[in-house]
């Protein structure tokens, strides 16, 4: 148990599909991520929220649209997915201290696997 | 831009030492991260360096050198359970102070 929840685990959808995925921090952390898990890729950054202001859109489709309506929850709705959009979609949060003193480690949910058909 | 490389497969039989080595070029370099993976599961931190040197914990050691853009993790008395993905990540200044991952290294334990 990481202190990151994240749901559904699991979730398909067809390409005209409206969903989102929840993630919730039970560790008063101050910024939390969106993060995407593909076969043999790096973890791709997507979103970044610190502080619940969006602080990072990493050149990601308008067809995610992240939501971070306090510090502890943070949501990504997806609308009109493609197939190569099927992947592991990982949510995180760190603990920010002040410019040039980053260090916090990051804390991950256990993801939710998305499949667009 | 940010780089990092790290090989993509290692085994190993339970019992002995395996050596993990990361490389990474950034514009900001402010911290190198090792998560472990396994499958199915959410990454876990495991080390953290951000000066030169050795960091010991356990049966895990990580090491930096900063003017050669290099790290390693150590995995002494391996353990089945050891089997995972280890992820090398670097925080970097020139990307909003936010993490930048390489692509995993999958370590196979082998009885």
């Amino acid at each position: 148990e990481t202190g990151v929840t994240q749901t559904p685990r699991h979730l398909v959808m067809g390409m005209t599909n409206k969903k989102s995925l929840k993630c919730e921090q039970h560790l008063g952390h101050n910024a939390m991520y969106w993060y995407k898990q593909s076969a043999k890729k790096p973890l791709e950054l997507m979103f970044v929220y610190s502080l619940e202001e969006r602080v990072e859109n990493n050149s990601v489709p308008s067809r995610f649209s992240p939501e971070c309506p306090n510090s502890s929850h943070l949501f990504l709705h997806l609308h009109t997915l493609q197939p190569e959009d099927s992947a592991l979609y990982l949510c995180a949060s760190s603990q920010e201290g002040l410019a040039g003193t980053n260090t916090g480690e990051l804390f991950f949910g256990e993801g939710s696997r998305l499949t667009v058909l | 831009g940010q780089n990092i490389d790290q090989p993509t497969e290692m085994t190993a039989t339970e019992g002995a030492i395996v050596q993990i080595n990361c490389t990474y070029q950034t514009s900001g370099f402010n911290g190198l991260f090792w998560y472990q993976q396994h499958a199915g599961e959410a990454p876990t931190f495991l080390s953290y360096n951000v000066l030169d040197g050795l960091e010991e914990k356990g049966r895990f050691s990580s090491f930096l050198s900063r003017s050669k853009g290099y790290s390693y993790l150590l995995l002494k008395e391996l353990q089945m359970k050891d089997s995972a993905s280890y992820l090398c990540a670097v925080r970097d200044l020139g990307y909003g102070q936010n993490f930048v991952f390489g692509p995993g290294t999958r370590l196979s334990v082998l009885p």
